[in-house]
């Protein structure tokens, strides 16, 4: 079993309808989650992390940690083609450390 | 610009080759990381910096690569007698560290190395 796992997509959703991206993990010492946005032949770029279980939302995007089922998503709402773009699921398993990320999954979002 | 920067953006080899590439954190972060990604995976782990201290080390980084940061600041990943297998981007990020800080790290464009 990997220790972090998203499906690689393409997930495609059409303009304004909401993106839902999934991510497991495998240790249950992980701290704390992020997530990243990547576009072809770019860096990762932070779109936000969470820590506590339950919801956390900013703007659009709202992040959803479920610690006991080990589990962690992200939901964009009123999807834009600028949204396209592959979204990183990263774990942190104590403070200060590497990330362990997952494969990515690729959202294409429909004009 | 105060992100990450990462020098050079582009580098091409030949197999055998030593090849340098540099990272400049932004300038209050105190951790830098190293991550390769290759096409289709997530970045993967290489070492990580506190300061000036290489606080963890991949087990998959092989003796062939050796980074440092000589003074806390900008650090250098080194490959030595490159292979093909190396071929990928490199990945710079950096964080800071804090009561508030849950070690967001932030990443700068990457290096991207082919290995001929």
């Amino acid at each position: 079993q990997k220790e972090v796992e998203q499906n690689s997509g393409p997930l495609s959703v059409p303009e304004g309808a909401i993106a839902s991206l999934n991510c497991t993990y495998s240790d249950r010492g992980s701290q704390s989650f992020f997530w990243y946005r990547q576009y072809s032949g770019k860096s990762p770029e932070l779109i936000m992390f969470i820590y506590s279980n339950g919801d956390k939302e900013d703007g659009r995007f709202t992040a959803q940690l479920n610690k006991a089922s080990q589990y962690v998503s992200l939901l964009i709402r009123d999807s834009q083609p600028s949204d396209s773009a592959t979204y990183l699921c990263a774990v942190n398993r104590d403070y200060g450390q590497n990330f362990v990320f997952g494969p990515g999954t690729r959202l294409s979002v429909l004009p | 610009d105060t992100g990450v920067s990462q020098n050079p953006r582009h580098k091409i080899t030949k197999r055998g080759q030593n090849v340098t590439f540099r990272c400049d954190p932004i300038s209050e972060h105190n951790r830098l990381y190293w991550y390769r990604q290759t096409l289709g995976q997530g970045p993967e782990f290489l070492t990580y910096f506190q300061n000036e201290a290489q606080l963890e080390k991949s087990r998959l980084l092989s003796d062939r690569f050796s980074a440092e940061r000589p003074k806390g600041s900008f650090s250098t990943l080194e490959i030595q007698r490159t292979e093909q297998g190396d071929s990928a981007m490199y990945l710079c990020a950096s964080s800071g560290t804090g009561s508030s800080s849950y070690n967001e790290q932030f990443f700068g464009p990457g290096t991207r190395l082919t290995v001929l």
